[in-house]
């Protein structure tokens, strides 16, 4: 299987300030058609979990530009670039480029 | 807008049977994917199964292969998941996602295995 290490597993951030939490895989991501198959998703409390970045980089429908994502084959980023009170929640990472599919252990974002 | 409502969750013994239901609407049904992404008492997400549009092919996790089988009917536009012989580490909420990359998901529906 493939594993996802998501670093750290809880972050602290006052509002207004950054945040980036990372994603490694245990093997590399990148698919024979050029595309790297690498989602975030945010679990804000008592809700199911919503789709911020598909494939590394592309935000999803209505996500603010805020959030970010970068990396490549096996090191990915999420990074927000101004945390709001709304940001709480737990961030988890993806691959859906081998089964079965793998999430990480989820990052938990609280606000100061 | 797209909706996906979880239903049929509920409390059963171990080696029982359960079947969840997902509704959905607001896009074409047939056009997509189905996942079902289970989420045990605060724990993280895991993926258990999807099927293809058609419902030529099926996908499990290995903990569940030979237990649970997932289906569809794309005339009433839903989703299923059949769960046969339940175990104690099945307990948890579990939610119908659209496509493989789960982009948008239900609400969940909670099955608790207990005696």
């Amino acid at each position: 299987d493939t594993v996802m290490t998501q670093t750290p597993l809880s972050l602290s951030v006052t509002p207004g300030q950054p945040a980036s939490i990372s994603c490694k895989s245990s093997q590399s991501l990148l698919h024979s058609d050029g595309r790297t198959y690498l989602y975030w998703y945010l679990q804000k409390p008592g809700q199911p979990p919503q789709l911020l970045i598909y494939e590394v980089s592309k935000r999803f429908s209505g996500v603010p530009d805020r959030f970010s994502g970068s990396g490549s084959r096996t090191d990915f980023t999420l990074k927000i670039s101004r945390v709001e009170a709304e940001d709480v929640g737990v961030y988890y990472c993806m691959q859906s480029l081998r089964l079965p599919i793998t999430f990480g252990q989820g990052t938990r974002l609280e606000i100061k | 807008e797209v909706q996906l409502v979880d239903s049929g969750g509920g409390l059963v013994q171990p080696g029982g049977s359960l079947r969840l239901s997902c509704a959905a609407s607001g896009f074409t049904f047939t056009n997509h994917w189905m996942s079902w992404v289970r989420q045990a008492p605060g724990k993280g997400l895991e993926w258990v199964a999807n099927i293809k549009q058609d419902g030529s092919e099926k996908k499990y996790v290995d903990s569940v292969k030979g237990r649970f089988t997932i289906s569809r009917d794309n005339a009433k536009n839903s989703l299923f998941l059949q769960m046969n012989s339940l175990r104690a580490e099945d307990t948890a909420v579990y939610y119908c996602a659209r496509d493989y990359n789960c982009n948008y998901w239900g609400q969940g529906t909670l099955v608790t295995v207990s005696s």
